[in-house]
């Protein structure tokens, strides 16, 4: 069974600082990777994916995330924090091998504040 | 935003009665998902669909059921509410070899 760790369920950076959030897998196959995005009192919106063409991977508002098969890991950074970027942020898994196994294992979430 | 719509947003109800929550989507993608989100613990898959008439527990299934008569629309059962499942709810919906789409949630209450 496929599952997610992200490590630190609260960061909190200064504005213009770097955000590391920090995500590891483990799966039985080569995955589908997804970093989602929650902010207050709205549903999940996605950031960014890895389908497997580059390992390097950019998204939405300035973030990107690596994936190092490795390490089992899929961080996700951004080299300058913004207010804007507080949030709740989910790493998540999905099994390639279709059928039912397309569905995602989410991680407990990283809650990122940002200080003025 | 992703054709999906979740009913209702908020919903207040007592102990013991049945709930159902609906999920209606208008992309016509193969999969549908109900998760449940709770502090500490994200979200958990509760039941998801793989196909009209086509569905399966999650990691958090009991007292839950769904049903899924047509592509567009998938339903979430409490059979009998408990203070256990007061939460926010999120459908979600998935085609093959691509991202999920979320829907704004519903926040369910049970006194």
């Amino acid at each position: 069974a496929q599952s997610v760790t992200q490590l630190g369920s609260h960061v909190s950076v200064s504005e213009g600082a770097l955000v590391l959030l920090r995500c590891n897998y483990s799966s039985s196959v080569p995955p589908y990777l997804f970093w989602y995005v929650q902010y207050p009192n709205q549903g999940l919106q996605l950031l960014l994916k890895y389908t497997s063409a580059a390992t390097l991977v950019k998204g939405i508002n300035g973030f990107e995330a690596e994936f190092k098969k490795s390490e089992t890991s899929f961080h996700l950074t951004k080299p300058s924090a913004h207010m804007s970027d507080a949030a709740e942020y989910f790493c998540a898994v999905s099994d390639r091998s279709g059928g039912s196994n397309y569905k995602l294992t989410f991680g407990k979430g990283t809650l990122l504040t940002v200080n003025p | 935003d992703a054709g999906i719509t979740q009913s209702p947003r908020h919903k207040v109800t007592e102990t013991g009665t049945p709930v159902t929550l609906r999920c209606h989507q208008t992309e016509n993608h193969r999969y549908m998902y109900w998760y449940r989100q709770d502090p500490g613990h994200g979200l958990r898959l509760i039941h998801y669909s793989y196909g009209v008439k086509d569905t399966d527990k999650g990691e958090v299934s009991d007292g839950y059921s769904v049903s899924r008569s047509k592509t567009e629309d998938f339903l979430l059962t409490l059979e009998s509410a408990t203070s256990s499942q007061t939460s926010v709810y999120f459908c979600a919906i998935q085609g093959s070899h691509t991202e999920a789409f979320f829907g704004q949630g519903t926040r369910l209450t049970v006194v």
